[in-house]
């Protein structure tokens, strides 16, 4: 496609719920990243992906938080058990190069709220 | 710990005027800083960047400007739009692939 695209657009579950984003980045772009974007705040690190290799999970806030992306191509970032700190706009990137200092792209991101 | 900050939480400019969005970083090991601008409900633009071998660099109606000594980072823009109304982040890459963010501004243009 034409830019990163992540579904659903907004998800609403219940505490305890578990949910699964999806992130479709852009073909052929080798890195991939997941942020977490609590309101009024800048986005924070979650995980970071190298084609199917997850060279980083430093910013998984917890082990309910798990990120995959089997084939290289589309990720999946899966809460488990969510709880209500975890409401937040979910974004994924992607960039071209797995060389570092190279231009990410964002899709619009997935609103989590959790009731 | 190491984090990008801004001095500006909020910016209200006339249409037409410049504006400047400032921002400073604490990590003396990051050698790539992007601007990006963030409209209500979508996700962050790349506006500009620039590598830390450079103190100035220029796009089309913006400038970022980096002063290492005393690692602060600013984005200017020219003849400001309403269309340029929106969030604006700093972000530094300190090591590894991820980014760090700041706080952001809000811009605002007045017509």
């Amino acid at each position: 496609g034409a830019g990163v695209s992540q579904s659903p657009r907004y998800k609403v579950a219940k505490r305890g719920q578990d949910v699964a984003l999806r992130c479709d980045p852009i073909s052929g772009h080798v890195s991939l990243f997941w942020y977490q974007q609590a309101l009024g705040q800048g986005p924070e690190f979650l995980t970071y992906f190298q084609n199917e290799a997850q060279l980083d999970k430093s910013g998984l806030p917890s082990d309910r938080f798990f990120a995959e992306r089997p084939e290289g191509s589309v990720s999946t970032l899966k809460i488990q058990r969510t709880q209500q700190e975890d409401s937040a706009v979910y974004l994924c990137a992607s960039s071209l190069s797995s060389q570092m200092n190279t231009e990410a792209f964002f899709g619009q991101g997935t609103r989590l709220t959790v009731v | 710990g190491e984090s990008v900050g801004l001095h500006l939480p909020t910016l209200s400019v006339q249409e037409g005027d410049n504006s400047i969005i400032n921002c400073a970083y604490s990590n003396s090991a990051s050698d790539y800083f992007i601007w990006y601008k963030q409209e209500s409900g979508k996700g962050p633009q790349f506006i500009i960047d620039i590598r830390s071998n450079m103190d100035k660099r220029q796009g089309q109606r913006v400038t970022v400007l980096l002063n290492k000594t005393v690692k602060h980072l600013s984005l200017q823009i020219a003849a400001t739009q309403p269309g340029d109304s929106a969030v604006y982040f700093c972000a530094e890459n300190p090591q590894g692939g991820k980014l760090i963010f700041g706080q952001g501004t809000e811009l605002s243009v007045k017509p």
